[in-house]
């Protein structure tokens, strides 16, 4: 099967740009998480959908981060005004309906897309 | 909040030695813990899972261990190949989400 695809693999931009990430999930996979990997640490949750529909977005920075899955398959997220602070690999995963509800939570993550906020 | 820490965050040795990665979490209700493997400029392969009933987990030459009463994981690499050299991310399941410690830098010199 296709694994997760993620565009762009890398982004360059100044402070205070705006920047978008995409990522199409494995077909089928009704959970679809972002996170945030600053060098140096571990993923950070950033959101999870299930289906269309936010489970959890607590730590996404809301006054400038923002996503959207639209019709329950690719989405977008979207940093506007970016920070220097942003500079980051996004990696987006997902899992499908069975392994969301079991809380088994085995996530197929894409390669990523870097970021470098200058 | 559940914390996940990994000791060493480095860590260098000699190809063909056998080396362990630790792994500790601070809340022990969790549905299971994870070990994955991340190569530089590439997203995260699941390596092994262990289901919070479980002790262990075998693949090829990995092994990874759950303690959870003690909060703690370790993966043992045997005969540790140059391939092997990457991050070693440990995360641990909640009801919705993972949480990823800051993972082992592995290098095996040839």
């Amino acid at each position: 099967e296709a694994g997760v695809a993620q565009s762009p693999r890398y982004k360059i931009i100044e402070k205070r740009q705006s920047v978008a990430f995409w990522c199409n999930p494995i077909s089928g996979h009704a959970t679809l998480y972002w996170y945030q990997q600053i060098l140096g640490q571990g993923p950070k949750l950033l959101i999870q959908f299930q289906n269309n529909g936010v489970v959890d977005d607590s730590q996404l920075p809301k006054d400038r981060f923002s996503a959207e899955r639209l019709k329950g398959v690719d989405s977008t997220l979207k940093i506007q005004p970016a920070k220097l602070e942003d500079s980051a690999v996004y990696l987006c995963a997902s899992t499908n309906q069975y392994q969301f509800l079991s809380g088994a939570n085995v996530l197929t993550f894409g390669a990523g897309s870097r970021l470098t906020v200058l | 909040k559940q914390e996940v820490t990994q000791i060493p965050a480095a860590l260098s040795v000699p190809e063909g030695e056998n080396l362990v990665l630790n792994c500790s979490f601070t809340d022990s209700a969790i549905y299971n813990l994870q070990w994955f493997r991340q190569d530089p400029g590439k997203g995260l392969t699941s390596l092994l899972l262990i289901q919070s009933s479980q002790r262990e987990q075998t693949s090829g030459r990995l092994n990874a261990s759950l303690d959870k009463s003690s909060g703690r994981s370790t993966l043992y690499i045997a005969a540790s190949q140059p391939g092997d050299s990457a991050t070693y991310l440990c995360a641990v399941s909640g009801a919705n989400n993972l949480f990823f410690g800051t993972g082992t830098r592995l290098t095996v010199i040839p």
